[in-house]
């Protein structure tokens, strides 16, 4: 079967480096998606990674690994404003994404 | 720019009511559609998605239904709310290509009494 799993809940400090991991089981692959979702709203699109390796935006970074199966959103710099859910998401050999419960991420003063 | 626009943004129906959310996308054409529920603590459950006019697939049994009467709309809907259908409603466009991100609306808080 296909399978996302992420933590359930992060706590981490205002200033301080975050990562999120996620493992995923699909059948096939096309594709790693993070979103951030803030409480009572929608998600918003935070980045995309098919390829092994790092990708950089700003303050978040997301690292992929096909062969493991693995990935992780990188948050630096926490402001009290990342305090939100970060949802993972792969894409499937159809096109379709297979969701992860989210990890509520708890940022302390 | 593409837009999304969906609603209510909240709605309170009584247990056996009808239901009718709809969704409206801005900026593209033949997008592909989606309607999505998120239970309270959990992830996003694909409904429905369209990949044009007329064509819907569901994704889970249900009580719900869905329709694409125009391009560019997306319209969620029950003959009979049941209390298991609470939840948080959102709707979703992506471009007609592979590879690309969802883009949501702002969501329905649905809650049935």
């Amino acid at each position: 079967g296909q399978n996302i799993d992420q933590p359930t809940e992060m706590t981490a400090t205002e200033g301080a480096i975050v990562q999120i991991n996620c493992t995923y089981q699909t059948s096939g692959f096309n594709g790693l998606f993070w979103y951030q979702q803030h409480a009572g709203e929608a998600p918003t699109f935070l980045s995309y990674n098919v390829l092994d390796g790092l990708e950089e935006k700003g303050r978040f970074s997301s690292f992929l690994s096909r062969s493991k199966g693995y990935s992780y959103l990188l948050l630096k710099e926490l402001q009290m404003k990342d305090s939100a859910s970060y949802l993972c998401a792969a894409m499937d050999s159809n096109y379709q994404l297979i969701w992860g419960a989210g990890t509520k991420l708890i940022i302390k003063p | 720019s593409q837009t999304i626009h969906q609603w209510p943004a909240t709605l309170v129906q009584p247990v056996g009511s009808p239901l009718s959310l709809e969704c409206t996308v801005e900026g593209t054409s033949n997008p592909n559609l989606y309607w999505y529920r998120q239970a309270a603590g959990r992830g996003l459950q694909l409904l429905f998605y369209s990949v044009g006019i007329g064509q819907i697939s569901s994704e889970v049994p249900q009580n719900l239904s869905a329709s694409r009467p125009q391009d560019r709309q997306f319209i969620l809907s029950s003959k009979k709310l049941l209390l298991s259908d609470s939840g948080f409603y959102l709707c979703a466009w992506s471009p007609p290509t592979d590879y690309s991100p969802l883009h949501f609306g702002n969501g329905t808080r649905l809650t049935v009494t």
